[in-house]
């Protein structure tokens, strides 16, 4: 079974700073996923992706899948970012395995 | 507009009074899902659904029923909920288990 691990568990910036968000994974996916929960819980999906890199607005995932790695960025970062972003991989027929989160928080 | 709902959001209950957390997708999704959500644990996917009355165990099943005759419905069951079952669930649907999942609102539910 994959094991995903995440890092950093907690991280407050301020507002502006370039965020960076690792995750790490035991065995060879199909894809990687990365979610956002804002506080009061609801789940958004904001990438999956299995090679190279995705980007929408502000935020950046890459993913090197030699090394079993993905890495969440954020740029200029802003309060509304604050949340838990969540890494899941995911490997054909297996279903998501998930990270524990990281929880952000950026002050103004 | 495309949507995971899921009823009730929040619930207080019981030691074993049965109960039914009900999950809807209207995208016509194949795969569809249960997790519970714990601090410091992340999520767990309790079971999933891959078409209709197909269901199979997640990692965490004890405890649960769940049900899929048609294809946009998979309701949670709790027959006798125990304390241990306090957390709050997620419903998921996607075309395949490793595909972008949509995730409904979550409930919350206490069990006394």
């Amino acid at each position: 079974k994959n094991e995903v691990e995440q890092s950093p568990q907690n991280l407050t910036a301020q507002e502006g700073e370039f965020i960076t968000i690792n995750c790490s994974y035991s065995v060879g996916i199909s894809a990687l996923h990365w979610l956002q929960q804002h506080p009061g819980g609801g789940i958004v999906s904001l990438f999956m992706l299995s090679s190279g890199k995705k980007k929408h607005g502000r935020l950046i995932a890459t993913i090197n899948i030699q090394e079993k790695h993905s890495s969440l960025h954020i740029t200029a970062s802003h309060p509304r970012d604050s949340a838990v972003y969540i890494c899941a991989a995911g490997g054909g027929a297996d279903g998501l395995t998930f990270g524990k989160g990281t929880h952000l928080i950026i002050q103004p | 507009e495309a949507q995971v709902t899921q009823n009730p959001r929040y619930l207080i209950t019981v030691t074993g009074k049965k109960l039914t957390v009900t999950c809807s997708q209207n995208m016509n999704h194949e795969y569809m899902s249960w997790y519970r959500q714990d601090p410091g644990l992340g999520l767990r996917q309790i079971y999933y659904s891959m078409n209709v009355e197909v269901t199979d165990k997640g990692d965490v099943p004890e405890g649960y029923k769940v049900s899929r005759k048609e294809k946009r419905n998979f309701p949670l069951i709790l027959e006798s909920p125990s304390p241990n079952q306090t957390s709050l669930y997620f419903c998921a649907s996607s075309w395949w288990r490793s595909n972008e999942q949509f995730f409904g609102p979550g409930t919350r539910l206490t069990v006394l």
